[in-house]
């Protein structure tokens, strides 16, 4: 099965700053990643699919890279609102994984 | 606006079943696949199954193979997870997400189970 990590697990930015979180897949996966963010206490929100596609409404300082096993997801100003967990998830092969997560607090 | 509803969580006993439901609205059910996609306590997301829009393709996740069923009725905009011989490893809460081709893209608020003795 498709393994998906994430790092970091955790990190800690102040607002207005630029934050990058890789995701590594344990084979090629093509483009075929999605984003979700998570706030602490409710369900994830769906951000970025295809590795770099936007879903409509989400804020553009969000953005995906990246191809074959390594992908990036960039806030390029982080804002308050952003605090929480951080997934990728490949859709290439089933069963479906999601990576570990990396958590985003505000210094 | 499109909303997904979770329900039947609650607290079980190792070795019994559960069965949750998920009830859509705002869309047309029977266009979407939906997934099962659990939390355990302090945990990241495990994605637990699939189902197709007709009902004719289901996946698994390997840790529930065997022990858990996904089904629908279209006609009640509705899909539901049988759950069985559940140990204490299935505790989580339980989210159902919609999918549109590849994005699962609307969430509901999950149904938390707790398997304890």
């Amino acid at each position: 099965d498709l393994q998906m990590t994430q790092f970091p697990s955790s990190l800690c930015a102040s607002v207005g700053d630029r934050v990058t979180i890789t995701c590594q897949a344990s084979q090629d996966i093509k483009r075929y990643l999605n984003w979700y963010h998570q706030k602490p206490g409710e369900a994830p929100k769906f951000l970025i699919y295809d590795a770099s596609n936007l879903e409509i409404g989400v804020p553009s300082r969000f953005s995906g890279s990246g191809s074959g096993t390594d992908f990036t997801l960039t806030i390029s100003g982080l804002q308050p609102e952003d605090i929480g967990t951080y997934y990728c998830q490949q859709y290439d092969k089933f069963p479906l994984s999601f990576g570990g997560g990396t958590k985003v607090e505000i210094k | 606006q499109v909303q997904l509803v979770e329900s039947g969580g609650g607290s079980v006993k190792p070795g019994r079943s559960l069965r949750l439901s998920c009830t859509a609205s705002g869309f047309t059910f029977s266009d979407h696949y939906i997934s099962w996609i659990r939390q355990a306590p302090g945990k990241g997301l495990e994605w637990v199954s699939y189902l197709s829009g007709g009902s004719t393709i289901d996946y698994y996740a390997d840790s529930v193979k065997g022990r858990f069923t996904v089904s629908r009725d279209n006609a009640k905009n509705s899909v539901y997870l049988q759950m069985s011989s559940l140990t204490v490893e299935d505790t989580a809460v339980y989210y159902c997400a919609r999918g549109a081709g590849p994005r699962l893209d609307y969430w509901g608020q999950g149904t938390l189970v707790t398997v304890s003795s």
